[in-house]
């Protein structure tokens, strides 16, 4: 119940296309999804998070899709930059406690 | 605005030897975190600390690791002994609180990355 599901595990886009990533939970305690980026060597990066009183929050190029009935959520890039190729992950947490990540994406974008 | 400091940015043992890491979080951050991230996984966490009691460490495979956080500042983890199998990237993170919205919000260090051999 404590898992978060995340797919696909690699993503191939060519530059200016959009970039989804998907996942899912079934804890429905889970009040925070945050989604990180992470290069090689580094540790991950916040980007963008949301709760779910919201369907959807954009930050810039970077928009989380929230769907609390399907207990799904996405991250979509838009205008994808190969600065963008990293690994992504999404998250869940429950009242700032008991943060449990998902397995990753590698998005790798073409230039 | 510094960010999370760890230390060793690498480390080599051999199993059954000890090995300790230490983190500095982000100047007025409550919360501190320590993950494992296995090479090709998310990161996986071991415990929280709030100030400098501990939170959350159902997670924490308390037969061989510790952690402390004596005055609620910086922090360490150690793994007494070391197997083949903590050959992993411990990552410390931190954030400001536990009371909702981007309080929230983790900022991670550059992780320590262990190998076992």
């Amino acid at each position: 119940q404590q898992q978060v599901k995340q797919s696909p595990q690699s993503l191939i886009v060519q530059k200016g296309g959009i970039s989804i990533i998907n996942c899912a939970y079934e804890n429905t305690a889970f009040d925070y999804f945050p989604w990180y980026q992470q290069f090689p060597g580094k540790g991950p990066a916040l980007l963008i998070a949301i709760r779910p009183d919201v369907s959807e929050k954009k930050e810039g190029r970077f928009t989380i899709s929230f769907n609390k009935s399907a207990k799904q959520f996405s991250l979509h890039i838009m205008d994808s930059q190969p600065g963008d190729s990293a690994t992504y992950f999404c998250a869940a947490s429950e009242w700032g406690q008991n943060f449990v990540f998902g397995p990753g994406t590698r998005l790798s974008v073409l230039p | 605005e510094a960010g999370v400091a760890q230390s060793p940015r690498y480390k080599i043992i051999e199993k059954r030897q000890s090995v300790a890491f230490w983190c500095n979080p982000i100047s007025g951050h409550a919360t501190l975190y320590w993950y494992q991230q296995i090479l090709g996984q998310g990161p996986k966490l071991l415990i929280q600390f709030q100030n400098n009691g501990v939170v959350d460490d159902s997670q924490l495979p308390k037969d061989r690791f510790s952690a402390e956080r004596l005055k609620g500042v910086d922090s360490t983890l150690k793994i007494q002994p070391a197997k083949l199998e903590d050959s992993a990237v411990y990552l410390c993170a931190s954030s400001l609180g536990q009371t909702g919205g981007s309080l929230y919000e983790q900022y991670f260090g550059p992780g320590t990355r262990l190998t076992v051999t």
